[in-house]
């Protein structure tokens, strides 16, 4: 079964709201966790390392006001695309390292966005 | 700067055929892993294998097999007798090793695989 859960799967928002995405270790805790966005037939960008306890790190590019980040467990990262956009509609895709084994990375089930 | 590049863009085979998906790597890193996923419509990736950089043997793993050659900084994917459920994006991934690890992914643009029956 799945190791990393991500929830929602699939979300309809409408266009100025803001919606919240979460990413969760299910039987490993995380002290890091990152965030991938993927438009229609695209690679996977990252966007941010989320760190646990304190603020994550974007990437270039990437507007930290617009897409929050909480990492407030050991377990638990969210992602909010706040002030949502048509242009926002993507794939979001988590993925969290295990820090028993440093190398091994477990992504989560993505969640497809789609803002109207 | 560390760089993932497929080729490859998309592939069509007739069932039964092998096929060959292209990956080639940049990085300064002397310790590194590569990654190679499959993502069906569905979204999700799919985790095919991991390798690290000081481990050049080739694998084999039912119909798939992967060849590294850190002389040609490649690491390619073959499937042998593919089947229509092979049919996805397939992506390779690049990230540093070592005490520097970071666990962030660097993705290739990703191959499109159809099989047709």
């Amino acid at each position: 079964g799945a190791v990393v859960s991500q929830h929602p799967s699939r979300v309809i928002c409408k266009s100025g709201t803001s919606v919240k995405i979460e990413c969760r270790s299910l039987d490993f805790q995380a002290t890091t966790m990152f965030w991938y966005r993927q438009f229609p037939k695209q690679s996977l960008m990252l966007m941010a390392t989320s760190n646990e306890g304190s603020k994550a790190t974007y990437e270039q590019g990437v507007e930290k006001d617009k897409f929050l980040i909480n990492h407030a467990s050991l377990t638990l990262s969210t992602l909010t695309v706040t002030s949502a956009h048509p242009e926002d509609s993507s794939f979001y895709i988590c993925s969290a390292r295990d820090q028993r084994i440093l190398n091994t990375i477990y992504f989560g089930e993505g969640s497809w966005l789609t803002v109207v | 700067a560390q760089k993932v590049t497929q080729a490859q863009t998309e592939i069509s085979v007739v069932e039964k055929e092998d096929v060959t998906l292209d990956c080639v790597y940049e990085t300064r890193d002397t310790t590194y892993y590569l990654f190679w996923y499959k993502q069906p419509p569905s979204g999700e990736l799919v985790f095919l294998i991991r390798r690290n950089s000081f481990d050049e043997q080739n694998e084999i793993s039912g119909r798939y097999s992967w060849n590294f050659q850190k002389s040609t900084s490649s690491f390619n994917f073959t499937i042998t007798a593919s089947q229509v459920v092979d049919s996805a994006v397939y992506f390779c991934a690049l990230s540093n090793g070592g005490s520097g690890n970071t666990g962030k992914l660097i993705f290739g643009q990703g191959t499109t695989l159809q099989v047709k029956p």
